[in-house]
């Protein structure tokens, strides 16, 4: 069976920043990609980047370049999200998700999410 | 960047009917690479349908994704009460990706 288990809750101050864990299993980790995506309460769903499992590469949403940064450890098997320079506005959900099965970059697998929560 | 539509806002049906939910893009999707999310209050988005009209594993049949190019469009026949939820249309032929801002189905 395919897991994404994330990292538990963060609280941290603004101008921090936060580090979310994506541990996967159940499958070729090389094989696929993983998206980032987050949710503000009470509002929709946003992209923030992907990373490929198979060499790394990575795309960015323009609003987080610059802040926020994929990477992967392929001996573990675990994607990793940080965010720098935290605002307020940060507080969200925090999702991690595979890719389809067919080889889409669409997320068809997803973590339970993180929330982390910036506040002074 | 590509900008999502849908419509209606909110929707209100009675078990047994048909929704047609629909996602309007500001511009031509590539190799019409749009997706379709069911989210429950409290819970991850659960992928339903991509490609445009593929459906994911486990999705029942009731649901069927149809268009391309800038239309396209979520049914789901014979509503059942466990189908009240948001549903969001996502765009991955073109960087950024990019959801619409979605559809609340409540089932009466």
């Amino acid at each position: 069976q395919i897991h994404l288990v994330q990292s538990g809750a963060e609280v941290k101050r603004p101008g921090a920043s936060v580090k979310v864990s994506c541990n996967t299993s159940g499958y070729t980790f090389t094989n696929y990609g993983v998206t980032w995506v987050r949710q503000a309460p009470g509002q929709g769903l946003e992209w923030m980047g992907w990373i490929s499992g198979y060499n790394g590469d990575t795309k960015y949403a323009q609003k987080f370049q610059g802040r926020v940064t994929l990477t992967r450890d392929t001996s573990t098997s675990t994607m990793y999200m940080d965010l720098r320079n935290l605002r307020s506005d940060d507080t969200a959900m925090y999702y991690c998700a595979r890719g389809a099965d067919n080889g889409d970059y669409v997320g068809e697998y997803w973590g339970q999410g993180t929330l982390v929560t910036v506040s002074s | 960047e590509i900008v999502l539509t849908q419509s209606p806002g909110i929707l209100s049906l009675s078990p047994g009917e048909r929704a047609t939910l629909s996602c309007r893009a500001s511009q031509r999707i590539a190799n019409n690479f749009l997706a379709w999310f069911q989210q429950r209050p409290g819970q991850a988005p659960r992928l339903l349908i991509f490609g445009p009209s593929r459906r994911a594993t486990g999705t029942p049949d009731r649901f069927t994704g149809s268009g391309s190019g800038t239309d396209f469009t979520l049914t789901i026949s014979r509503l059942e009460p466990e189908d009240s939820a948001v549903y969001y249309c996502q765009q991955y032929g073109d960087s950024p990706w990019t959801f619409g801002q979605g559809t609340k189905l409540e089932i009466k």
